[in-house]
């Protein structure tokens, strides 16, 4: 059964600083990560997909890896700013069809 | 653009009653999705169907039902709610019929509450 980690579970930090998230996962037969954002009383919102042949993909601030060598993802974050303070999710999409598998998430305050 | 709709938004029902769950994707996708989210267990698979006519159940299914409509629409039912059930409920849709493996798209969620 395929267990995905996000540590730490709580992550607060100054205005401007660069940061990098964690998502570790067991089953490396993953077909897609994909990172999502969620604002308090929202829905998930997709930031980046990063398949499986590929190792990373960059949006804007945010660039997220993946290793499924190790079984880690991370997302990381340049130049944080408060808007950003958000709880973010990591969730894995296996091969072929079986249920999505998502971390408990990382929740970010960025400090002004 | 609407993406994935959800309604209600809000609901706050009594222990027994039933209610329905509506969701609806204007993206022409193939899944969707049923998850409730609750603090510290993060998004749970209740329901999901990989395409129209087709549903099957996830990690938390029971007390559910879900109907799969037509290829936009896809509700989930609480026959008689329990506390237990009150939670955050979100419906989401991905694109390919092998579904799981595709990026999902979510709605704004319904918050219930069972008293």
């Amino acid at each position: 059964k395929q267990e995905v980690t996000q540590i730490p579970a709580a992550l607060s930090v100054p205005e401007g600083e660069n940061l990098v998230l964690n998502c570790s996962f067991t089953d490396s037969a993953i077909y897609n990560l994909q990172w999502f954002r969620q604002d308090p009383g929202k829905g998930l919102t997709s930031l980046l997909l990063i398949q499986s042949s590929q190792r990373e993909q960059t949006s804007g601030r945010l660039n997220a890896s993946l290793d499924k060598s190790s079984g880690r993802s991370t997302l990381y974050i340049a130049a944080s700013q408060p808007g950003d303070s958000a709880t973010y999710l990591c969730a894995v999409l296996p091969w072929g069809y079986q249920k999505v598998t998502f971390g408990t998430g990382t929740k970010l305050q960025v400090i002004p | 653009n609407a993406g994935v709709t959800q309604t209600p938004k809000f609901q706050v029902l009594k222990t027994g009653q039933s209610m329905t769950l509506q969701c609806a994707q204007d993206m022409n996708h193939n899944s969707m999705y049923w998850y409730r989210q609750d603090p510290g267990m993060g998004l749970r698979l209740i329901y999901y169907s990989a395409s129209e006519g087709t549903t099957d159940k996830g990690e938390v299914p029971n007390g559910y039902n879900v109907s799969r409509l037509n290829k936009r629409e896809f509700s989930l039912r609480l026959e008689s709610a329990a506390p237990s059930q009150t939670s955050v409920y979100f419906c989401a849709s991905s694109e390919a019929s092998q579904g799981v493996g595709q990026p999902q798209h979510f709605g704004d969620g319904t918050r219930l509450s069972i008293l």
